[in-house]
Parts: C-alpha cells; structure tokens; sequence
C-alpha cells in the first residue's frame, strides 16, 4: 500500500516565478491537508481539501496561494511570484472519510522549496 | 484558534533513560492530540494519538497521557534508545466545529537527542 506521494522533491525557483507541487493521498483517502514548515519549526496548516472541494483554506496566505483537489488526479498547490520568504518545506497529509479515522493524518515526504 | 505549547525545546537523556515531552492546549473542543516524529530531511510520522475519551495509552516503550481538566498532554519514551533521537511533535484538533474538523495545530517540537 503506497503512502502518500509527494512530488518534485526538491524545487528550486527565482524570486516572480511560480511553484507548483504536486500530492497524491493515500489509497482510498479522500481527505488532504497542506502544511508548510519553516526550519526549525513546526508545521502550519495551509488548507483542507476533498475531492472537488475546498473544505478549510483560512491558513492559506490571500494571495499568490492556491490549492485545488480535482475528482482525477493529484492535489496540487500552487504559489505564484514567489518570493524568498516562500522558501520552505511543504508537507501534504491524506486522511480516511469522515469518522474517527479522519483525524489520523499520514505525511508524504514534502516539497522543500526554495526560492533563490 | 487553538494555541499549542511544547516543551522542552531540547531534551537531552542517556540511551536507557526515560524522556518526557509535553504539551498544553487552549481549545477545550479539542479531542484528539497525535504526536508526530521527524527524522532529518524525512517526513514526520505518526507514533501513537489518544482521543479525548481516554486518559492513557501505551504502545511498547511509547506512552501519552491526557489531563482534560488542565488540558495538557505528555509522550512519555522509556529505555530510549539512539535510534529515537528525532524532533517529536505534538498536535490537537480544532475541535468538531464546522470547516475547521480535521486540521491540526502543531507545536513547535521538541529536539530529543540520546547519547549512547
């Protein structure tokens, strides 16, 4: 059973371009989250999708963020002009339909931006 | 929204020795508190979680207690080992109010080193 999926590992972009990153939940998870963390941080909640929907997006910076979860195909989250203070680690989680099991998170191996 | 606290920030013990993190929080509503370890450059992994319902649980050398009352929560490893040198995380939910259900507050970790 795949974990979930995270790609590119590592990306590396000039101040003004855009980032996109790319998350693939686990098998039969229907539920993903991003989180960003900051070195020698902990992890910030970004937003909270399903498919087609997004559920929670009140970590998400107003501008330059986007996320999208489409019924095929990966979450993907989107920075556009990025600028350095954007350099980071992004960590994507996929949890189980709604229930107790919902709240049981499992991480992918993250996107480690960095914005030059 | 929820406020998580952790400590210490750096917890230093000889390999056979316990070691005890913890971890307070604000929202009342909260009810399910996992905590995460992150190895360097990996992803954070869940190492045991206990929800609101219950005031202890025990996974091998892993324990986490929960006082709901003074709502604060421990990680308690025993006979640690070198290979549990990793930054632990703590985190709670939102609560089960509306959009918010699922997301997780993190604290900021806790560095735990065991010296052989």
């Amino acid at each position: 059973n795949a974990g979930v999926m995270q790609n590119p590992r590592h990306l590396v972009r000039r101040r003004g371009q855009e980032a996109r990153l790319r998350c693939s939940p686990m098998k039969g998870h229907s539920h993903v989250y991003w989180y960003r963390q900051l070195p020698e941080e902990g992890l910030k909640f970004m937003v909270y999708l399903q498919k087609e929907n997004i559920i929670d997006e009140s970590g998400m910076p107003k501008e330059r963020f986007s996320a999208e979860f489409p019924k095929e195909g990966p979450s993907i989250l989107r920075i556009q002009q990025v600028v350095r203070g954007d350099s980071a680690a992004y960590f994507c989680a996929s949890s189980l339909e709604p229930g107790p099991a919902l709240y049981e998170q499992y991480f992918g191996p993250g996107t480690r931006l960095t914005v030059t | 929204g929820e406020n998580v606290e952790q400590h210490p920030s750096t917890l230093s013990v000889q390999e056979g020795d316990s070691a005890v993190i913890k971890c307070t929080y604000s929202d009342s509503a909260s009810n399910y508190f996992p905590w995460y370890k992150q190895e360097l450059g990996k992803r954070p992994q869940l190492i045991i979680d206990i929800r609101s319902n219950v005031g202890e649980k025990k996974d091998q050398r892993i324990a986490v207690t929960l006082n709901k009352t003074a709502k604060h929560f421990s990680l308690h490893i025993t006979e640690t080992q070198p290979e549990d040198s990793a930054v632990y995380f703590c985190a709670a939910t939102a609560g089960g109010r509306g959009s918010t259900l699922g997301r997780l507050y993190f604290g900021r970790g806790t560095q735990l080193t065991v010296w052989p």
